[in-house]
């Protein structure tokens, strides 16, 4: 079993609308949970990134971590095209970092 | 959060030659990782850079392939050797913050292609 599952996608939504990323994970060690959002040829930038359970929310975007249930999610409100980009979840703890295999979102004005 | 820097941002190779990457940090950091992102794949650890030590290679990945240096706390290199075209990939380079708030932050990557 992988430490960190993400569904690919890819993921088409019209602009405007609410989009939700997801990851499961396996190792209940995780602590820190972070949302990566990636452009073509592009590095990974540090979208959010949130400690334990709970929810965070930064201008459009919320991050949520259920840690009973071991799923986080990234909520895009009022989505543009210009979020348009490969999102990575990603999860450490005890300094071991996992990251999932990232979802390809394409928002369509 | 800190400013990384890479050297070359992109690259053509021959296959059989050898490829050195800078990454530069704008402050002391800790633990210091080298990915390789093939083309529509996730980030793939090859290896941690210790300073002052060997570094940590991953399954797979072996340091006569990929010998890495890390002379002080806000520089590294990794050499791709003896390339071939399965190389082609983005390299990236990322330090952790660790303490209070464990994360990871990625320089702007390295886009090699072997012919």
């Amino acid at each position: 079993q992988k430490e960190v599952e993400q569904d690919p996608g890819p993921l088409s939504v019209p602009e405007g609308a609410i989009v939700s990323l997801n990851c499961t994970y396996s190792n209940s060690a995780f602590q820190y949970f972070m949302w990566y959002r990636q452009y073509s040829r592009k590095g990974p930038e540090l979208l959010m990134y949130t400690y334990s359970s709970g929810n965070k929310e930064d201008g459009r975007f919320t991050a949520q971590v259920d840690k009973s249930s071991k799923y986080i999610s990234l909520f895009i409100r009022d989505s543009q095209p210009s979020d348009s980009a490969t999102y990575l979840c990603a999860m450490s703890g005890g300094n071991q970092f996992y990251f999932g295999t990232g979802t390809s979102l394409t928002v369509i004005p | 959060s800190a400013v990384i820097s890479q050297k070359p941002s992109r690259d053509i190779c021959q296959r059989g030659t050898s490829l050195t990457i800078q990454c530069q940090v704008d402050s002391q950091v800790t633990m210091m990782f080298w990915y390789r992102q093939q083309p529509g794949q996730s980030l793939t650890l090859i290896a941690t850079a210790n300073q002052g030590s060997e570094a940590t290679y991953e399954s797979g990945f072996v340091i006569d392939k990929f010998p890495i240096s890390r002379p002080n706390l806000t520089f590294s290199t990794l050499t791709v050797s003896n390339m071939s075209p399965e190389d082609s990939s983005i390299y990236l380079c990322s330090v952790a913050s660790l303490g209070p708030l464990e994360t990871q932050y990625f320089g702007p990557g390295t886009r090699l292609l072997v012919l």
